[in-house]
C-alpha cells in the first residue's frame, strides 16, 4: 500500500511568487493534515480536513496560506505571495476516519523562500 | 495551552548502550501520544502510539512508557546501533481536537 506522498520535495522560489504543494494522502484515509517547521522552531499544526470539508484551520498563519481538497481526495497547499518567513518544511499526514487515530506523514517538501 | 518538552536536545551514547529519550507535557487532557523518527533530509516515520489508558507501548527493541498524571513519556531504546542515529520527536493528541503538538525532538547519535 502506498503512503503519504507530496510533491515537489524541494521548491525554492523568490519572495513574492506562488507556490503550490500537492499531497496525496494514504488511499482511503479521511483524514488529511499540514503541518511545518520553520528553521529552529517545533513542528506545527496548520489544518485539518475531513474528506472535502475544512475541520480546524486555526494554525493557519495568515490568507496568504489556501489549503483545498478537491473530491476529498488529494490536497493542495498554495502559498501566495510567499514572504521569506515561509520558507521550512511543510508535512502533509492522513489517518483513517475517526478520532485519534495513528497518523501517517509524508516525506515533506522543503520550501526557500529567497 | 499545551506545551511539549523533550530533554535533552542531543544525546550520543556509544553502540550497544541502552538508553533513555524523555518527553513532557504540560497539560494531561491528552487522547495518545506517539513517537517518531526523522532522518536528516527525509520525512517522520511513526514508531509507537501509545494510548492515554495505557502504560507502555513495546516494538522491537523499542518500548515507549506514558505516565499521563506526571505528564510524561519516555522512550527506551535497547542495545541501540548506528542505524539508530536520528532525531526523535514526541508528539501529543489532545482528548479535544485533531492536530498533534509537538515537541522539538532530540538528535541521537550512536558511535561506532
Amino acid at each position: 500500500e502506498a503512503g503519504v506522498t507530496q510533491f515537489p520535495s524541494h521548491s525554492v522560489i523568490e519572495k513574492g511568487q506562488t507556490v503550490t504543494l500537492r499531497c496525496d494522502p494514504i488511499s482511503g484515509h479521511d483524514n488529511l493534515y499540514w503541518y511545518r517547521r520553520v528553521m529552529g522552531k517545533e513542528i506545527k499544526f496548520l489544518l485539518h480536513f475531513v474528506k472535502e470539508s475544512k475541520q480546524d484551520e486555526s494554525g493557519m498563519p495568515n490568507n496568504r496560506f489556501l489549503a483545498e481538497r478537491t473530491g476529498g481526495t488529494y490536497s493542495t497547499l498554495k502559498v501566495q505571495p510567499a514572504e521569506l518567513e515561509d520558507s521550512g518544511v511543510y508535512f502533509c499526514a492522513s489517518s483513517p476516519q475517526g478520532f485519534g487515530n495513528e497518523q501517517f506523514f509524508g516525506p515533506g517538501t522543503r520550501l526557500t523562500v529567497l | 495551552k499545551q506545551e511539549v518538552t523533550q530533554i535533552p536536545a542531543a544525546l550520543s551514547v556509544p553502540e550497544g548502550e541502552n538508553l533513555v529519550l524523555n518527553c513532557s507535557f504540560t497539560d494531561s487532557a491528552i487522547y495518545n501520544l506517539q513517537w517518531f523518527r526523522q532522518d536528516p533530509g527525509k520525512g517522520l516515520t511513526s514508531l509507537l502510539l501509545i494510548q492515554s489508558s495505557q502504560r507502555e507501548q513495546t516494538s522491537g527493541r523499542l518500548n515507549a512508557s506514558l505516565d499521563k498524571s506526571s505528564g510524561r513519556s519516555t522512550l527506551y531504546i535497547a542495545a541501540s546501533q548506528p542505524g539508530d542515529s536520528a532525531t526523535y520527536l514526541c508528539a501529543v493528541h489532545m482528548d479535544s481536537n485533531y492536530q498533534l503538538i509537538w515537541g522539538a525532538g532530540t538528535k541521537l547519535i550512536i558511535k561506532p
